[in-house]
């Protein structure tokens, strides 16, 4: 069984300060890592994605990633009040086929405070 | 920008009856996917399409579940005889060659 685990929060932010988000992951096979946003009701939105150990930045947001820890990681910097919403890790297993289904954990509930 | 839609935004029905959710995904797109999420639960896998078949299934999606890609651009789940339990918000994606699944914004089933 695939496991992909998340603090669920709330983690509370101030406006302006870094929030870290961090997520771990049980399958050694894992190709690449998707971080989504989900606002209460709606659907995932892709924020970035990671596919090699390392840092990848993408604007205010910085997705870590260590295969050997199976751990992967993202860092939202200046925080903003919009920041606020689930934060979801969702690796994806197996060779690059046609399944390529995504696996989500539980997702990280921000909260950045005015 | 293209995106995703689905229909409809909500769907009402009783236990026992047969729903039909639609997708259309991005036009260049060749792979497609049904998620669902419980209220308050994480978003789970259903089903990949793939050049007009199954490519892989979760154990949820069951013989009262299927999907079709009737013509060129829609994509539809069924659900034969509705479960209270299939309540949830039902998510369509497609992804291109690339790795990237586009989600649409959902289709909320309420079963009575």
């Amino acid at each position: 069984q695939k496991e992909v685990e998340q603090n669920s929060g709330p983690l509370s932010v101030p406006e302006g300060a870094i929030a870290s988000l961090n997520c771990t992951y049980s399958d050694r096979g894992s190709q690449s890592f998707f971080w989504y946003r989900q606002y209460s009701g709606k659907s995932p939105e892709l924020i970035m994605f990671i596919y090699s150990n390392g840092d990848k930045e993408d604007g205010r947001f910085t997705a870590q990633l260590n295969k050997a820890s199976q751990y992967v990681s993202l860092l939202i910097r200046d925080s903003q009040p919009s920041d606020s919403a689930t934060y979801l890790c969702a690796p994806r297993w197996g060779a690059e086929a046609a399944g390529n289904k995504l696996t989500f954990g539980g997702g990280t509930r921000v909260l950045v405070k005015p | 920008e293209p995106e995703v839609t689905q229909t409809p935004s909500h769907q009402v029905t009783q236990m026992g009856q047969e729903v039909i959710l639609r997708c259309v995904p991005i036009s260049n797109h060749l792979y497609f996917y049904w998620y669902r999420q419980i209220l308050g639960q994480k978003v789970e896998f259903l089903v990949s399409f793939y050049n007009n078949e199954i490519s892989e299934k979760s154990e949820i999606f069951d013989d009262q579940f299927s999907v079709e890609r009737p013509d060129g651009s829609n994509f539809t789940l069924k659900i034969r005889s509705t479960k209270l339990e299939d309540s949830a918000m039902y998510f369509c994606a497609s992804r291109s060659n690339t790795d990237t699944q586009y989600f649409g914004p959902g289709t909320r089933l309420t079963v009575l």
